[in-house]
């Protein structure tokens, strides 16, 4: 098993662009949730997807959506780049919505984006 | 409002040494606690989860509830123990079958030989 993968792995953009990010959950996992990790905090909850609908968002602006397909992958898209939107986007894979499994919510290695 | 505060940002042992990671929680709810761990250059990675009561890499923490606490401990830490550790408390959404974690802001634990 590949476990979850994410793409890119970092990414520069300036100020103003739009950013997709993509991640593919553990094979039989049905919820991708987002989270945003800037350097010296911990994980901060951006949204969770389960069988394609959104179960949770968290505190961030509308430039912020998600989307997750058929096979479950998920798509995390910023618009409007701020300076502070700098920082590592990890996903997360899990069975259910608050269903965790044994495994908890397993986590790939993130995207590093950088705003400049 | 739901909260995990990890009150030292840095901490620092020598191998050998005990060490606990202070972990303090706001819930209301019964709550459902974690602790991962990131390595240098590694993914986070579960550690363990109160439920499952499992002692991992000899780790072992207690759910109180009374102190609203979930220390992570080891009684003899070892230079490959060197990580950055979070404690997250995981938040239900019942009605739509959603779920988040809640981290606290880490702890990083440096083990010098």
């Amino acid at each position: 098993d590949a476990g979850v993968t994410q793409s890119p792995t970092h990414l520069i953009k300036t100020r103003g662009q739009q950013v997709t990010l993509r991640c593919s959950p553990i094979s039989g996992h049905k919820s991708v949730s987002w989270y945003q990790q800037v350097l010296g905090q911990g994980p901060q909850f951006i949204f969770q997807y389960y069988e394609k609908e959104e179960r949770g968002r968290g505190n961030f602006p509308d430039r912020f959506s998600a989307r997750q397909f058929p096979n479950y992958s998920s798509e995390l898209n910023v618009n409007a780049l701020l300076l502070g939107d700098s920082a590592l986007y990890l996903c997360a894979s899990s069975l259910g919505g608050h269903s965790m499994g044994p495994y908890g919510y397993t986590f790939g290695s993130g995207t590093r984006l950088t705003v400049v | 409002a739901q909260r995990v505060t990890q009150p030292e940002k840095l901490l620092s042992v020598f191998k050998g040494a005990p060490v606990e990671l202070k972990c303090n929680y706001s819930y209301s709810g019964s709550p459902e606690l974690f602790w991962y761990v990131q390595y240098s250059r590694q993914r986070l990675q579960l550690l363990l989860r109160h439920i499952s009561r499992e002692s991992i890499k000899g780790f072992t923490a207690d759910l109180n509830k009374g102190e609203t606490s979930f220390h992570l401990k080891k009684p003899f830490a070892q230079e490959e123990d060197s990580a950055m550790y979070y404690c997250a408390l995981k938040e239900i959404v019942a009605y739509n079958q959603g779920g988040k974690l809640i981290f606290g802001q880490g702890t990083e634990l440096s083990v010098k030989p």
